[in-house]
């Protein structure tokens, strides 16, 4: 199956540093979704995007859709410890198709 | 209440038993989704159904059967149950009706299995 490229795969960082993680893609995705989880507990909707282009923000998260619509990026500002967890983005080619998921970005952040 | 909940949250079973984990949505959603999770692994599709009478094998069916008993309910059995199905799994929900394609993916809380 369809394997989205997620990079980086973890990310150890100072608390009140900024962090971006992005997603890629062999194919055109028409949906893009960025999802948390920490451990545990199943993944929780972040930030939904459904345009090319598009850059939306939930708190001190942004994400964007990239203008190739085969990348989606996802940026946290001013890390907090609560942040910790894996980020997974997840694309679907189009309504009525199955989403594919990033293996996940594992977020540490050292106080 | 949670909107998409799993049951049991955490099973250990026996090689070789019959399992079901079960997924109930009051979401109104029409599509369901069972996944599995390993670590390094990501999430990977077992099966899913677009609506009641609808169901399709995901990436890795084998193994694994699923029934839709109502748009609500979606449940995934183990009929032989083997270790390297320990994992943890995940019921999601999807609304393909939602307006302008703006479909999105909802999941449980998840069930933790381990088959010894």
């Amino acid at each position: 199956g369809q394997q989205l490229n997620q990079s980086p795969q973890s990310m150890f960082i100072q608390e009140g540093e900024d962090v971006s993680m992005n997603c890629t893609s062999s194919s055109i995705f028409n949906t893009w979704l960025w999802y948390k989880q920490d451990p545990g507990e199943g993944p929780v909707l972040l930030i939904a995007l459904y345009k090319a282009g598009e850059l939306t923000s939930n708190g001190r998260l942004t994400a964007q859709f990239g203008i190739t619509r085969k990348d989606s990026f996802l940026n946290i500002s001013a890390s907090i410890p609560s942040d910790v967890g894996i980020y997974f983005c997840a694309g679907q080619p189009g309504t009525g198709n199955q989403f594919y998921f990033g293996t996940g970005t594992s977020l540490t952040v050292i106080p | 209440d949670a909107d998409v909940t799993q049951t049991p949250r955490n099973r250990i079973t026996k090689t070789g038993k019959r399992i079901m984990l079960e997924c109930s949505q009051t979401k109104g959603h029409d599509r369901m989704y069972w996944y599995r999770q390993d670590p390094g692994l990501g999430l990977r599709l077992i099966y899913y159904s677009f609506d009641v009478k609808d169901i399709n094998k995901g990436e890795i069916s084998d193994g694994y059967s699923v029934s839709r008993q109502a748009q609500a309910k979606f449940s995934l059995s183990l009929e032989s149950a083997i270790p390297n199905q320990t994992a943890l799994y995940f019921c999601a929900t999807s609304d393909s009706l939602a307006g302008g394609g703006r479909e999105t993916q909802y999941f449980g809380p998840g069930t933790r299995l381990l088959v010894l």
